[in-house]
């Protein structure tokens, strides 16, 4: 089956300082998906990715969909308290197929 | 828009009972809808694709017989653990994908089923 690669799995900032997070895959993936999961809650949808080479923001998130579309990247600038979680990169190589999840990115955020 | 509930929120029965977890899509109706299992600090586990008037396509190594998937109507997937076991314990969440936006799958907030 399709595997991804998430890293790191897991990462302790100061609030303030930026943080970056990303996703490889082993095939061509046709969607990338980014979303973030609090503690004892799903996932909730952050960015959604289509076309290669795309640049996506939402707020403080920029992900990317990576040129070869084998990998995505998730950016997070100016962290603060609340986006502590856990994300999770998703995607699969053809259209309206089921989601293929990375292992997720612990994110802890120091005040 | 795109908001999925599930019920219940948490769920602690006894060895050898069967519980049933509702998904709903409540603004838009959704052919498809999906049942994960998440296991505590892990990815989360496609169990099976529900999709609306037609038999669940489960994936390799999940028992249909177990796990007993109902998709009813187009915001309505049922997810029934039968016979219950404390190996069943588990965060099943639901997720549902909206029509006409492409892949993007929108999750309900979970059910944390106990078994003692």
């Amino acid at each position: 089956g399709q595997q991804l690669n998430q890293s790191p799995q897991s990462m302790f900032i100061q609030e303030g300082e930026d943080v970056s997070m990303n996703c490889t895959s082993s095939s061509i993936f046709n969607t990338w998906l980014w979303y973030k999961q609090d503690p004892g809650e799903g996932p909730v949808l952050l960015i959604a990715l289509y076309k290669a080479g795309e640049l996506t923001s939402n707020g403080r998130l920029t992900a990317q969909f990576g040129i070869t579309r084998k990998d995505s990247f998730l950016n997070i600038s100016a962290s603060i308290p609340s986006d502590v979680g856990i994300y999770f990169c998703a995607g699969h190589p053809r259209a309206y197929g089921k989601l293929t999840f990375g292992q997720g990115t612990i994110l802890t955020v120091h005040p | 828009g795109a908001v999925v509930s599930q019920h219940p929120s948490r769920v602690i029965c006894k060895s050898g009972t069967s519980v049933k977890i509702e998904c709903r899509s409540l603004d838009f109706q959704a052919t498809t809808m999906f049942w994960y299992r998440q296991f505590p600090k892990q990815s989360l586990m496609l169990m099976a694709t529900s999709n609306e008037g037609s038999k669940a396509t489960y994936e390799q190594g999940v028992e249909k017989d177990k796990f007993l998937i109902n998709h009813a109507s187009l915001t309505l997937s049922t997810l029934t653990v039968t016979s219950a076991h404390p190996e069943d314990s588990s965060f099943y969440i639901c997720s549902a994908r909206l029509a006409g936006t492409g892949d993007e799958q929108f999750f309900g907030p979970g059910t944390r089923l106990t078994v003692l």
